[in-house]
């Protein structure tokens, strides 16, 4: 693995159906967040992990879960997919501290039927 | 929390000419502003960033500009080329949300050559 990876690249789900988004990075990041992209609105938070056993909520969190049980990985889980979480999803991590930049990677297309 | 708002939403530009695109931030607090471009199908990956205690960077084609005092910020990209053409988001980042970043809603530069 080199740099950030997320699984699957695309998905088409049945509504009411429960999925998860796997995110994994080699950085050794402390940090970690998932975004969804909607066309129009940018790119809008939806969980972060400053650390390892620690999780926190973003801008738009209802419907969707994090766990961050090691450094790597972050999955994302929708418990029951409705139409309105069809977006592009993608995952991000960056070092702690003053450095901010965050890298992110190559994205989720989920759309919900 | 943040705010941040990107004008324009969509710029044209002809192969040659320069591109402004511009973003506004409401929280004084924020001390750290990056530029990312995602190219069509692709991640986002920062191009440019600056920190709050100067007023310019530059990197050969691209600079950004930093106006604290109106909170505001801009990208230039000078000489532009058909391979500039993409989605540019803005973000802003404050110690008191967190250091997480907030987007922009994308400007889309088309360079018509």
């Amino acid at each position: 693995i080199a740099g950030i990876t997320q699984a699957p690249t695309s998905q088409i789900l049945a509504a009411g159906r429960r999925m998860t988004l796997r995110c994994t990075q080699d950085m050794r990041h402390n940090a970690m967040y998932w975004y969804r992209q909607d066309l129009g609105l940018g790119l809008r938070l939806i969980h972060y992990s400053n650390t390892a056993g620690t999780t926190g909520k973003g801008e738009v969190p209802d419907g969707y879960s994090v766990s961050r049980a090691n450094t790597d990985d972050f999955p994302l889980t929708l418990a029951s997919a409705v139409p309105s979480q069809t977006s592009v999803y993608f995952c991000a991590s960056s070092e702690s501290g003053r450095r901010n930049e965050q890298f992110f990677g190559p994205g989720t297309r989920l759309t919900v039927l | 929390g943040e705010n941040v708002e990107q004008h324009p939403s969509t710029l044209s530009v002809q192969e040659g000419d320069s591109a402004v695109i511009k973003c506004t931030y409401s929280d004084s607090a924020s001390n750290y502003f990056p530029w990312y471009k995602q190219e069509l199908g692709k991640r986002p990956q920062l191009i440019i960033d600056i920190r709050s205690n100067v007023g310019e960077k530059k990197d050969q084609r691209i600079a950004v500009t930093l106006n604290k005092t109106a909170k505001h910020f801009s990208l230039h990209i000078t000489e532009t080329q058909p391979e500039d053409s993409a989605v540019y988001f803005c973000a802003a980042s404050s110690p008191e949300y967190g250091n997480k970043l907030v987007f922009g809603a994308g400007t889309i530069l088309r360079v018509k050559s």
